[in-house]
């Protein structure tokens, strides 16, 4: 069972970036999935969430519809598109399975991704 | 701020027990779960606890979770070195304007 994020990077203020999650192990179309991060230095903050069939999505209100969760199942990935990009959002950016028994109980994480927005 | 409350850090000597509150509202701990993370530094988080008290396959029983209301505990009894890290409680909040999740400012726990 494996998350591996990837499409973290160095961007400016106003840019956008995609972030995925590779999964594996598992059947990842029977899973809802989030992703969290972690400002360096600071805790976790949760940042999105959609469930198996994408029928439920959630996000942050601190984000102002700026970041947009998906899936492919068929791929079984998870995507984080950023747009308009702000300083506050350079973190540690983390994708985690929910466990299948208990809502918001994240019981697989990947090692993450870093986001650095900087001019 | 977190909506969520924990006290920014805690510590005891091993073999020594130590408790993590964690306060929240009505709308979140009182109304939902509670979950537990524990973060070794440099590490992804780790489920340590869920559903307010179970302790997912591998954990210890020396960590144990509870919740009374609007506020939830994390024990550790017999306390070890490698227990030192950052502890996050967690809990979905149900704010009609927007649902989504919380965690805590989180913990750090000193082992002496």
């Amino acid at each position: 069972v494996q998350l591996v994020e990837s499409g973290g990077g160095l961007v400016k203020p106003g840019g956008s970036l995609r972030l995925s999650c590779a999964a594996s192990g598992f059947t990842f179309s029977t899973y809802s999935m989030h992703w969290v991060r972690q400002a360096p230095g600071m805790g976790l903050e949760w940042v999105s969430s959609i469930s198996a069939g994408s029928s439920y999505i959630f996000y942050a209100d601190s984000l102002k519809g700026r970041f947009t969760i998906s899936r492919d199942n068929a791929k079984n990935s998870l995507y984080l598109q950023m747009d308009s990009l702000r300083a506050e959002d350079t973190a540690l950016y983390y994708c985690a399975r929910e466990l299948s028994t208990a809502h918001y109980a994240m019981d697989v994480w990947g090692q993450g991704t870093t986001v650095t927005v900087s001019s | 701020q977190s909506v969520l409350t924990q006290p920014p850090s805690a510590s005891g000597t091993p073999g020594q027990r130590v408790t993590i509150s964690c306060s929240g509202s009505n709308s979140n701990i009182g109304n939902n779960y509670v979950y537990w993370y524990q973060q070794l530094p440099g590490t992804a988080p780790k489920l340590l606890i869920y559903r307010d008290n179970q302790r997912p396959s591998g954990v210890p029983d020396r960590f144990s979770g509870s919740k009374s209301g609007t506020s939830a505990s994390l024990a550790i009894s017999g306390l070890r070195s490698e227990d030192e890290a950052d502890y996050y409680c967690a809990a979905w909040d149900d704010t009609l304007s927007r649902p989504g999740g919380l965690f805590g400012g989180g913990t750090k726990l000193t082992v002496l």
